[in-house]
């Protein structure tokens, strides 16, 4: 089985600012895919950064980057240059490789970007 | 290009009632899945879609159903309700091509059961 791990129920930053959320995940499986999403108060998930296994290269996408450990077994995001808009939950999760319509995802950790 | 969109957004029903969410993709998506949200459990996978089959189910009991059209819409139903199905279900669509793995979410729909 799949399982994910966010042990931070809350996080702050000052704008502009670097600030890494952390996430770690247990599967027996050697193939599977890592994401991040981020759900502002409005509820809609949106997608912000994909990891697969076999990747040899942390995952970036503008100013989220995925900083992949798989002896450590880690997927930490980390947004650079922190804006207020970033203020809302983040959630990791993963998938099998082949597989990624099936999410399993962690509790969040809910980022708020201060002035 | 217009996103997933899900009606009603919300809903009051009560225990023992029955409810149907519906669901449209985004044109050209053919994968649907399904998410319940609550303060609890968290965000949990109930089920997918793909060409009107479940290819997954999550971990739920039969009470929960789905099923897909043709056009790839999408419509679950919750029987004989309880009061621990008030959550915000989420629905997310996907191209399920091999090299598209991002799932594209709807604005979910808030359910409450008295």
């Amino acid at each position: 089985a799949q399982k994910i791990t966010q042990t931070q129920p809350g996080m702050f930053v000052q704008e502009k600012e670097a600030v890494t959320l952390d996430c770690t995940y247990d599967t027996s499986d050697p193939s599977y895919g890592l994401f991040w999403y981020k759900q502002p108060s409005s509820g809609e998930m949106i997608f912000l950064i994909y990891q697969g296994s076999y990747d040899q290269q942390n995952a970036t996408e503008g100013r989220y980057s995925l900083n992949f450990q798989k002896a450590r077994k880690s997927a930490n995001l980390v947004i650079s240059a922190s804006q207020l808009g970033d203020s809302a939950m983040y959630f990791c999760a993963m998938s099998q490789y082949y597989n990624t319509d099936k999410l399993i995802f962690g509790t969040g950790t809910r980022l708020q970007v201060f002035p | 290009k217009a996103g997933v969109t899900q009606t009603p957004r919300y809903l009051i029903k009560t225990r023992g009632q029955q409810v149907t969410l519906s669901c449209s993709p985004i044109s050209g998506h053919r994968s649907v899945s399904w998410y319940q949200q609550t303060p609890g459990q968290g965000l949990q996978f109930l089920f997918e879609y793909f060409s009107e089959t479940q290819r997954n189910k999550g971990n739920f009991p039969g009470r929960f159903s789905g099923r897909q059209f043709s056009n790839s819409r999408s419509e679950m139903n919750v029987s004989t309700l309880e009061l621990g199905d008030s959550a915000l279900y989420l629905c997310a669509s996907s191209l399920a091509s091999a090299y598209s793995y991002e799932q594209y979410f709807g604005p979910g729909t808030r359910l409450t059961v008295t």
